[in-house]
């Protein structure tokens, strides 16, 4: 079984300063995981995707995720927060052996102080 | 490509009433899934289709609800009759291949409010 924990359900930064939004997953085999990004009242848009390649993975506007299978994490970094960074982080877990159900973590808000 | 689309953006009715919520996918897309989100309860898969197909409806609420996918370009989520809890933001998703193997992408949502 899958499960995905996102460990903030808020982190507050200063523009300009680094993000850190972390997801811990539990998968019983090779998983994808994503990060979608939601802005207020709009759909989640994907951020990055992990895919059994390259275990940093880079994003759009700046983001990455560096996958690490010992600590079973998978979390977002971006070196310098801007203020459109504001919104709504959700990481996701999807293993095959299985329909591929994806299992959405509860989300951490990041809020961005000028 | 206009990306999933949903209608309406917004529904307001009156418990009791029966709610239609529709999706069209992205074309060629051949997965489908329905979200409800709401600030209690977070971000619920409802339901996922596969080729049309229901593949896991294990998340739908109850039986008041109801989704039909009849042809690969529209699916329609439903509820009746409508009650209070029902009310919350709507999402259906597409994705190309195999349900969440590969990313998915969201329509804007459709906001429900029942009184």
């Amino acid at each position: 079984a899958q499960s995905v924990t996102q460990l903030d359900s808020h982190v507050s930064v200063s523009e300009g300063t680094p993000v850190l939004l972390r997801c811990n997953y539990s998968s019983s085999y090779s998983p994808s995981l994503f990060w979608y990004v939601q802005h207020p009242n709009k759909g989640l848009q994907l951020l990055l995707k992990y895919t059994s390649a390259a275990t940093l993975v880079k994003g759009i506007n700046g983001f990455e995720a560096e996958f690490k299978k010992s600590e079973t994490s998978f979390h977002l970094t971006k070196p310098s927060a801007h203020m459109s960074d504001a919104a709504e982080y959700f990481c996701v877990v999807s293993e095959p052996g299985g329909s591929y159900i994806p299992t959405f973590g509860r989300g951490t808000s990041l809020i961005v102080h000028p | 490509d206009a990306g999933v689309i949903q209608s309406p953006r917004h529904e307001v009715t009156e418990m009791g009433q029966e709610v239609t919520l529709r999706c069209k996918p992205i074309s060629g897309h051949n997965s489908l899934f329905w979200y409800r989100q709401t600030m209690m309860r977070g971000l619920e898969l409802l339901i996922y289709f596969n080729n049309n197909v229901p593949i896991d409806d294990s998340g739908m609420p109850e039986d008041r609800f109801s989704a039909k996918m009849p042809n690969a370009s529209f699916s329609t989520l439903k509820i009746q009759p409508s009650e209070p809890r029902d009310s919350a933001v709507y999402f259906c998703a597409s994705s190309a291949e195999g349900g969440g193997a590969y990313e998915q992408y969201f329509g804007p949502g459709t906001r429900l409010t029942v009184t």
